[in-house]
């Protein structure tokens, strides 16, 4: 069964502004990981984040985690036309595998 | 350049015949794994290894079998292809799961008609 699910399932925003998508799971982790997957191509990672950590950042991306409450989010700010993909959470549970969720899909309109 | 390489990328086989997906790395990648990518259901872990000489299964191993005889090599077997296993197959690999993702190819889209 799917660790992760991704809320919203599709976003759609205007190129210069924030998209922002969660994931929940169910389990406790050892990390949480985040993809992005364009049209017809395979899964790019993009940030990790540890159990033990609360927020990360790489370049335009922002990423919190809230194990108390078993959820995270991603934060795209000041999105382009290259940032529509798919976006994909995924779980490591320390047993050698991760856990996908279904995937947000964003379309940032130009 | 370095990466996951997946052959082929394109396939259409007839209900009960048998392929062989192949997947190789060039990192010295010790973990690799086999997804399988449905429309709407993200993507479910068909099988494993955690080296080379080891395989696992994972969440949906039903009518597939996987080998790593080589470090570098996971392959994918269709025993009997069914319609059911139209899908998009990726394989992906990792050195450090706990620091580093996981790195994947670019697919192969298999219809079985």
């Amino acid at each position: 069964s799917q660790q992760g699910e991704e809320d919203p399932q599709a976003l759609s925003i205007q190129e210069g502004e924030n998209a922002t998508m969660n994931c929940s799971y169910k389990t406790s982790i050892n990390n949480l990981q985040w993809y992005r997957q364009n049209s017809g191509r395979g899964l790019v990672h993009l940030i990790l984040i540890r159990s033990n950590e609360r927020e990360k950042h790489s370049g335009r991306l922002r990423v919190t985690l809230d194990t108390s409450k078993k959820s995270s989010s991603l934060l795209i700010t000041a999105s382009r036309a290259a940032d529509t993909a798919s976006y994909f959470c995924a779980t490591d549970r320390n047993d050698y595998k991760l856990s996908f969720g279904a995937g947000t899909t964003v379309t940032v309109r130009a | 350049n370095a990466g996951v390489t997946q052959t082929p990328k394109f396939r259409v086989l007839k209900t009960g015949q048998s392929m062989t997906l192949l997947c190789a790395q060039d990192m010295n990648h010790e973990y690799m794994y086999w997804y399988r990518q449905d429309p709407g259901m993200g993507l479910r872990l068909i099988h494993y290894s955690v080296g080379e000489g080891t395989t696992a299964k994972g969440e949906v191993p039903d009518g597939y079998n996987v080998s790593r005889l080589k470090k570098q090599n996971f392959l994918l077997g269709l025993e009997s292809a069914a319609p059911s296993q139209t899908s998009v197959y990726f394989c992906a690999s990792s050195g450090d799961r706990t620091d580093y993702g996981y790195t994947f190819g670019s697919g192969t889209r298999l219809t079985v008609v």
